[in-house]
């Protein structure tokens, strides 16, 4: 079965800062997707990024970049500038590329961004 | 496009009462999942629909909880009796069909406490 680890319960980061959070996982299919999504406080899941087992390249979307480290089996997510908009809590998800689709989730990050 | 709908976004039930939630995937999308997410956790998934059958819902307490989507379209969750610990978030999302990555859009959410 699989399993993704998120360490930090909370982070704090200055405004224009970078930040990054942790996420850990655990599987034993060679094909799988690695997803990370932002929750506001209005409750909504926000796609963010997305990173296949069998990239070769980190993949970046904007201000979002998640730093892929297959051997360590980690998929940290790195913001870059960071604004106020972007206190949330932050998931970590993993998909098995024959499993439907299905996800499974970390406990979250709780950023907040401060001036 | 629209978004994936939820209704109600809140709900208030007593133990033992039955309620039922309501969701409409975005247009096109053969795929659609409930999850369940418990404050402080990350959500679970309970059930999958591919068009109109069930593809995985091993997550799901049947005893009590029921999902349907007729037509391929539509879907309702009901839970018949609730519990206490059935207070949680129910997120529906949904995706397109096929292929090794799908990214699921979420819909709002239906906070339920029970009490």
């Amino acid at each position: 079965a699989q399993k993704i680890t998120q360490t930090q319960p909370g982070m704090f980061v200055q405004e224009k800062e970078a930040v990054t959070l942790d996420c850990t996982y655990d599987t034993s299919d060679p094909s799988y997707g690695l997803f990370w999504y932002k929750q506001p406080s209005s409750g909504e899941m926000i796609f963010l990024i997305y990173q296949g087992s069998y990239d070769q390249q980190n993949a970046t979307e904007g201000r979002y970049s998640l730093n892929f480290q297959k051997a360590r089996k980690s998929a940290n997510l790195v913001i870059s500038a960071s604004q106020l908009g972007d206190s949330a809590m932050y998931f970590c998800a993993m998909g098995l590329t024959g499993g439907g689709n299905k996800l499974t989730f970390g406990t979250g990050t709780q950023l907040k961004v401060e001036l | 496009e629209a978004g994936v709908a939820q209704s109600p976004r809140y709900k208030i039930i007593e133990k033992r009462q039955s309620v039922a939630f309501w969701c409409n995937p975005i247009s096109g999308h053969a795929t659609l999942y409930w999850y369940q997410q418990i404050l402080g956790q990350g959500p679970k998934l309970l059930i999958q629909f591919q068009n109109n059958g069930v593809v995985d819902d091993s997550q799901l307490p049947k005893d009590r909880f029921s999902a349907e989507r007729l037509k391929g379209v539509d879907s309702t969750l009901k839970i018949q009796p609730a519990k206490l610990e059935d207070s949680a978030v129910y997120l529906c999302a949904s995706s397109r069909a096929g292929g090794p990555y799908n990214e699921q859009f979420f819909g709002p959410g239906t906070r339920l406490t029970v009490l």
